[in-house]
């Protein structure tokens, strides 16, 4: 019973650098969001899907990207990597009928130096 | 602009004794609401929800949280702390539009 899966834990990025984080969920909920967790400012929401192959931003999705093609996967692209976006990334899902109801992954820790 | 507030920053408090903490909501209609925790180095754990019907939720862990509606409150409760009781938690709260608003986070230290 895995839940929400997030890989990698842990990265350390040079500015500029790209990446992409990988969120999976094994419970088929059709919704998908990614926040950031800073401290003193709660978590925030960056994007957020409703459903396979649509997307939609959040509250800070600058310098962001993210892709659902397919229901479990919903991935987080970082194309040009700045030190302000250090911080401790969640990836969490939610179903239509409990669509309020939020599960979390474990976080990545990602450092821009 | 709808938004949540934790006042406290950081609790302290000695084990077996009771605590509680703060949360405040604002906009006008009545949102979903819930109280996550997390432990250091962990994910967040759901502790309860409030959608409607009883204004008093029992949640897991020995957590009980009072919705009042004429104080945009929702505050999170535990007669008896125990030291694993020590983490972060976040209340949290949705309008319908199956997105999550947090708090700042509240931040508790369980003395022995």
């Amino acid at each position: 019973n895995a839940g929400v899966t997030q890989t990698p834990k842990f990265r350390v990025l040079k500015t500029g650098q790209s990446m992409t984080l990988l969120c999976a969920q094994d419970m088929n909920h059709e919704y998908m969001y990614w926040y950031r967790q800073d401290p003193g400012m709660g978590l925030r929401l960056i994007h957020y899907s409703v459903g396979e192959g649509t997307t939609a931003k959040g509250e800070v999705p600058d310098g962001y990207n993210v892709s659902r093609l397919k229901k479990q996967n919903f991935l987080l692209g970082l194309e040009s990597a700045a030190p302000s976006q250090t911080s401790v990334y969640f990836c969490a899902s939610s179903s239509r009928s409990r669509k309020d109801e939020a599960f979390f992954g474990q976080g990545t820790r990602l450092t821009v130096v | 602009a709808q938004s949540v507030t934790q006042p406290d920053i950081h609790i302290t408090v000695s084990e077996g004794a009771s605590l509680e903490l703060r949360c405040n909501y604002s906009y006008g209609a009545t949102p979903y609401l819930f109280w996550y925790v997390q432990s250091p180095g962990q994910g967040l754990q759901l502790l309860l929800k409030y959608f409607s019907g009883d204004t008093l939720v029992q949640g897991i862990k020995g957590f009980e949280a009072e919705f009042k509606r004429s104080q945009s409150s929702f505050n999170l409760r535990k007669p008896s702390v125990h030291w694993s009781d020590a983490a972060e938690y976040f209340c949290a709260v949705s309008w319908g539009d199956y997105k999550l608003s947090f708090g700042a986070g509240t931040t508790v230290t369980v003395r022995a």
